[in-house]
């Protein structure tokens, strides 16, 4: 089956222990992303990747990092998480855009509390 | 800069009525458009999307047309179900790689 998986799919955690959120997907996509969910914001992006070993920043990366070590696997790190970074965080795939396709395929979503 | 608006919700309707949900954005270029829908507890899903100026996308009777006259993507649905209940996300590729997705509409379809 077509998918993306995230692990955990819910965290709490306390200020300034560092954690990572695993994004893994089978259907062997160049594009993957980062996004975070908060009410009255809508998705905002934080990272993606055209590639294994290309990232780049999107609206919010600050307090992030990523890493494309892999084409299958695309982990976001918080060094030091924040309170401000307690949010519904969602990973997501999709074909390159020489395919004019563009349609992301979405994990189910990481849930995490900073305290 | 890049941006998409969407119309505040939440938006009660009865079964089988008629859904509008607008969507204007701000771009340069020509830009691709979507639709996402999210079910309660779900990850995001592709609804529809419209790649140039007039397409028009649909999917399990929803409809929008990519309208650059007036830089909207207006989501309709002629007769609205319960199961057509969720999140609404209009989404924007601007030139580049980076997505841009507006605040999301709520909708509740009541029996």
């Amino acid at each position: 089956e077509a998918q993306v998986t995230q692990n955990p799919r819910y965290l709490i955690t306390v200020t300034g222990k560092k954690l990572t959120v695993t994004c893994s997907q089978n259907m062997n996509h160049e594009y993957m992303s980062w996004y975070r969910q908060d009410p009255g914001l809508g998705l905002r992006q934080i990272y993606y990747s055209m590639n294994v070993e290309v990232t780049d920043k999107g609206d919010v990366p600050e307090g992030y990092k990523v890493s494309r070590k892999e084409k299958r696997n695309f982990p976001l790190i918080l060094e030091s998480p924040s309170p401000n970074q307690t949010s519904l965080y969602f990973c997501a795939s999709s074909s390159d855009g020489t395919s004019g396709s563009y349609e992301q395929y979405f994990g189910p979503g990481t849930r995490l509390t900073v305290t | 800069g890049n941006s998409v608006t969407q119309m505040e919700g939440p938006v009660t309707l009865s079964e089988e009525a008629f859904l509008t949900i607008n969507c204007t954005y701000t771009a340069t270029g020509y830009p691709s458009l979507f639709w996402y829908v999210q079910y309660p507890g779900e990850g995001l899903q592709l609804l529809l999307k419209a790649t140039k100026a007039d397409d028009k996308g649909s999917n399990k009777g929803f409809e929008a047309t990519y309208r650059k006259e007036t830089t909207s993507f207006h989501l309709e649905k002629g007769s609205v179900q319960v199961s057509d209940s969720a999140v609404y996300f209009c989404a924007l590729l601007p030139t580049g790689n980076q997505f841009y997705f507006g605040t999301g509409t709520s909708l509740t379809v009541i029996p």
